[in-house]
């Protein structure tokens, strides 16, 4: 089955240090796909990033840099730089994309891991 | 502005009331769902449809009750069966369901008094 961990619940940092929000997971599948998304205070989730099995680069958007590793089944998240608005819930999920007739692959998100940037 | 629209934002309901969630999406997306959370807690889902007049139970589906009559919208009813029902509620749509992106609504924040 489906297994997204992410072991730190809660992160404390002050502005401008650097930050990694760890994600590991489990799945049998050879095909599927990892997403983190951010949680603000308002509570809306906020689409980061999609990454799929097969695709293994590194990627960096601005401050925010991901990093796959399939040998340790991990994909994690760096913020450089951090700043108060990072201030958020951040979820790791992940989707198996499975065989082409099986129809619906949900999406299983880990417990999150909760990063307080203070000035 | 293309986006997804929960209401009400607070929804307080006293026990063995039946209750609506609204969700509504503009960015003609086949795929929606419904996740609950819990402080603490991922989210959990609840139900999912993957194209109009089609839903499927998710994980924690018991309690809850879906329609979807029109592609835009997708209502959640929480009923007096569920034992628990005070979390937040989120509401998302992809294009695709499963592998692509989810986008999600604002949420609303149900309290049983």
């Amino acid at each position: 089955a489906q297994k997204v961990t992410q072991a730190q619940t809660e992160i404390s940092v002050v502005e401008k240090e650097d930050v990694t929000l760890d994600c590991v997971y489990e799945t049998r599948d050879t095909t599927y796909y990892l997403f983190w998304y951010k949680q603000p205070p308002s509570g809306e989730l906020v689409f980061l990033i999609r990454r799929n099995s097969f695709d293994e680069q590194n990627e960096i958007s601005g401050r925010y840099s991901w990093n796959f590793q399939k040998s340790t089944s991990s994909f994690n998240f760096t913020i450089t730089a951090s700043q108060v608005v990072d201030s958020a819930v951040y979820f790791c999920a992940l989707s198996e994309a499975g065989a082409m007739n099986t129809g619906f692959q949900k999406l299983v998100f880990g417990t999150g891991t909760r990063l307080l940037v203070s000035p | 502005d293309g986006g997804i629209t929960q209401s009400p934002k607070y929804l307080f309901r006293k026990e063995g009331q039946n209750v609506t969630l609204s969700c509504e999406q503009n960015l003609n997306h086949d795929a929606m769902y419904w996740y609950r959370q819990d402080p603490g807690q991922g989210l959990r889902l609840i139900y999912y449809s993957q194209i109009v007049n089609d839903f499927q139970k998710g994980d924690i589906a018991e309690g809850y009750s879906v329609s979807r009559e029109k592609k835009e919208s997708f209502p959640l009813t929480v009923t007096s069966a569920q034992k628990n029902p005070t979390a937040f509620y989120l509401c998302a749509s992809s294009r695709l369901a499963g592998v692509d992106e989810q986008f999600f609504g604002p949420g609303t924040r149900l309290t049983v008094l």
